[in-house]
C-alpha cells in the first residue's frame, strides 16, 4: 500500500520558520495537499496542488515540492497556527486517495 | 459556498452495520464534484474512507473496500456512507466531505463509538 510520511512532531518559537515535510514515492507525479486541524475541529486545506494557496489563508503559508518530498512552510509563526498538519495525495493510479499521519506543530 | 452535515447512529453495536447519511447545502450534488467520507479515531490521523463521483462512480479504499458502500441519493441532496461488520476499531469521527480541487468543504465530524 502506499505511504506518506511526516516527522510526528516540530516545534518552534513565534517568529519563526517552521517547516514541515512529507515524503512519498509518487510525489515527483502527484499534487500534495495540506490540510490543518486545530483541536476539536474538522481540518481545513491550507495548499492544494503542491503550492496553491486558497483564499483566506494567509500569505505565511506556502509550499513546495522536491523529488519525492514536499514541504509546507510557515514564515513568521503565530500562536494560532499551533495545530496538526496532514499531506494528502494519490497512489499512482490516481484512484486512491492517502494521508500522511500528520505533524503536530507546536508553538513555544 | 457547500454545507455539509453528517447524521446517524452515535453508538453501533460489533458486527453491525454503520450508517451515516450527509445533507448537502449550497450545491446540487448531481451538478458535479466528488462526495467521500473520511474517518479519524480518538487521538489519531485522518483515513481515507471512499468516495464517489457525481455520476456514481465509486473509489473505495482497499483496506476497507470489502465492507464499505457509499452512494448518492440526488431526490433529497444527500449521500450516504454503509460500513458492515463493525469492531472497536471502527471507533472514530466521521466526516462527510466533498472534493473539487481538495478535500475543500468537511462537515463537523460526528463520533461514532462500536460497543455492545
Amino acid at each position: 500500500s502506499y505511504e506518506l510520511t511526516q516527522p510526528p512532531s516540530v516545534s518552534v518559537s513565534p517568529g519563526q520558520t517552521a517547516r514541515i515535510t512529507c515524503s512519498g514515492d509518487t510525489l515527483p507525479k502527484q499534487y500534495a495537499y495540506w490540510y490543518q486541524q486545530k483541536a476539536g475541529q474538522a481540518p481545513i486545506v491550507v495548499m492544494y496542488k503542491d503550492n496553491e494557496r486558497p483564499s483566506g489563508i494567509p500569505e505565511r503559508f506556502s509550499g513546495s515540492s522536491s523529488g519525492t518530498t514536499v514541504t509546507l512552510t510557515i514564515s513568521a509563526v503565530q500562536a494560532e497556527d499551533e495545530a496538526d498538519y496532514y499531506c494528502q495525495s494519490a497512489d499512482s493510479s490516481d484512484t486512491y486517495v492517502v494521508f500522511g499521519g500528520g505533524t503536530k506543530l507546536t508553538v513555544l | 459556498q457547500v454545507q455539509l452535515q453528517e447524521s446517524g447512529p452515535g453508538l453501533v453495536e460489533p458486527s453491525e452495520t454503520l450508517s451515516l447519511t450527509c445533507a448537502v447545502s449550497g450545491y446540487s450534488i448531481s451538478n458535479g464534484y466528488f462526495w467521500g467520507w473520511i474517518r479519524q479515531p480518538p487521538g489519531k490521523g485522518l483515513e481515507w474512507i471512499g468516495s464517489i463521483y457525481y455520476s456514481g462512480r465509486t473509489y473505495y479504499n482497499p483496506s476497507l473496500k470489502s465492507r464499505v458502500t457509499i452512494s448518492l441519493d440526488t431526490s433529497k441532496n444527500q449521500f450516504s456512507l454503509r460500513l458492515s461488520s463493525v469492531t472497536a476499531a471502527d471507533t472514530a469521527v466521521y466526516y462527510c466531505v466533498s472534493y473539487r480541487t481538495c478535500f475543500d468543504s468537511w462537515g463537523q465530524g460526528t463520533l461514532v463509538t462500536v460497543s455492545s
